[in-house]
């Protein structure tokens, strides 16, 4: 089965400095890598994906980086703000399957 | 507002008993997935439908079982309850059959099993 693992499980950022998640899957299949974001107590929202023919995507504040050799994409948030201070959860996916990962605890200090 | 409704919100019941959960996705989407959240821990995929059939599984649990009906509306039960079934619970939706694209979660049921 696919094992996505994400790095760092917990991130500890001054505010305004920049924050960056990497995911690491194992399916060569995996065509589909989004970013969901979940506040303390709330449901997970998506942030930003990327399909497998883009490299990268931004959007304001917020980028996701593919590299598909390598088989990892990443999270990258500038600027951080105290509403950034969240869990991060990978899930690369293809067709058939879909694997979140277990999450990365985002705290953006004052 | 994600436009997907789960009910209840909260429910507490005891080991050994079976409760009902449900999802009504959001309006035009076929496929529902369910997912188990610990404490502290990620998001466990159970199953998921699309159009009323079963179209892939996770690690779901035999004393768990899961349906959706024609007007697309999905239950989750959960029987011979245990401790560790204590979890939120969450529905989410797609438009799509496959696995690769947006997902819409609803709030949650927050299951506490005494």
């Amino acid at each position: 089965g696919e094992n996505v693992e994400q790095h760092p499980s917990t991130l500890s950022v001054q505010e305004g400095d920049s924050a960056v998640i990497k995911c690491t899957y194992s399916d060569s299949a995996s065509n589909y890598f989004p970013w969901y974001k979940q506040e303390l107590g709330k449901r997970p929202q998506l942030i930003i994906d990327i399909r497998s023919n883009v490299g990268e995507k931004k959007d304001q504040r917020i980028a996701v980086t593919l590299n598909k050799t390598a088989k990892h994409f990443s999270l990258h948030i500038t600027e951080t703000q105290p509403e950034d201070s969240a869990v991060y959860f990978c899930a690369p996916s293809n067709d058939y399957k879909l694997s979140f990962g277990a999450g990365t605890t985002v705290t953006v200090r004052a | 507002d994600s436009g997907v409704t789960q009910t209840p919100k909260h429910l507490i019941t005891a080991t050994g008993q079976r409760v009902t959960l449900r999802c009504s996705p959001r309006s035009g989407d076929l496929s529902v997935y369910w997912y188990q959240q610990s404490l502290d821990q990620g998001l466990q995929f159970l199953i998921q439908y699309y159009n009323g059939e079963e179209r892939a599984k996770g690690n779901i649990l035999e004393r768990f079982s899961a349906q959706q009906f024609p007007d697309l509306h999905s239950e989750l039960n959960l029987s011979s309850l245990e401790l560790g079934d204590s979890a939120l619970y969450f529905c989410a939706s797609s438009t799509r059959t496959s696995q690769a694209g947006e997902l819409f979660f609803g709030e949650g049921s927050r299951l506490t099993v005494l």
